[in-house]
């Protein structure tokens, strides 16, 4: 069965600092991958998706894929208080669904 | 981006009533959403795929008779609780997938949090 692994956290860095994400996945053949984030009590938003190896940046956001080790991160620079949330890594399952890791909550202090 | 609502975004009934959540996506049509229920502190957790057109796909250990999940059309999708029991408290959220092939992506609606007294 395939799977996406994080760490669970918490991830706690200063405000300024760089917070680094990292997410595993079980399936070689996975060709996208996302990063949702979700503030308590409200639903998953999109902030980055990835599809080739390498870096896409998207403002303070950097997503990181490397296909060969199975491997997905997020970095976020200048990292600020209200980016505390639970980050959520996903890829294509089975069908259309896609499969979430646990997620990984990020607490940034001021 | 995409926008995917949902309605109600709350809703408290008392226990043996029946419960419609509706998921639209408001900007582009969605030939496949799906239904999430997720309890505090956890993880989110897929019930079911829903397909326009046709019968919606569950995940093992939901039951299809007590979440009745209608795809009448491209942009609406319909989650009934049936008779729904304080155990069904939760927080459900939909998603819509647009586009096809490598790059479709899910985007999820803001969610609808029930209360079952």
């Amino acid at each position: 069965q395939k799977e996406v692994e994080q760490n669970s956290g918490p991830l706690s860095v200063p405000e300024g600092a760089i917070a680094s994400l990292n997410c595993t996945y079980s399936d070689r053949v996975s060709q996208s991958f996302f990063w949702y984030r979700q503030y308590s009590g409200k639903s998953p938003e999109l902030i980055m998706s990835i599809y080739s190896n390498g870096d896409k940046e998207d403002g303070r956001f950097t997503a990181q894929l490397n296909k060969a080790s199975q491997y997905v991160s997020l970095l976020i620079r200048d990292s600020q208080p209200s980016d505390s949330a639970t980050y959520l890594c996903a890829a294509p399952g089975a069908g259309t669904a896609l499969i979430f890791g646990k997620g990984t909550t990020l607490s940034v202090s001021s | 981006g995409a926008v995917v609502s949902q309605h109600p975004s709350r809703v408290i009934c008392k226990s043996g009533t029946s419960v419609k959540i509706e998921c639209r996506s408001l900007d582009f049509q969605a030939t496949t959403m799906f239904w999430y229920r997720q309890f505090p502190k956890q993880s989110l957790m897929l019930m079911a795929t829903s397909n326009e057109g046709s019968k919606a796909t569950y995940e093992q250990g939901v039951e299809k008779d007590k979440f009745l999940i209608n795809h009448a059309s491209l942009t609406l999708s319909t989650l009934t609780v049936t008779s729904a029991h304080p155990e069904d408290s939760s927080f459900y959220i939909c998603s819509a997938r647009r586009g096809g092939g490598a790059e479709d992506t899910q985007y999820f609606g803001p969610g609808t949090r029930l209360t079952v007294l």
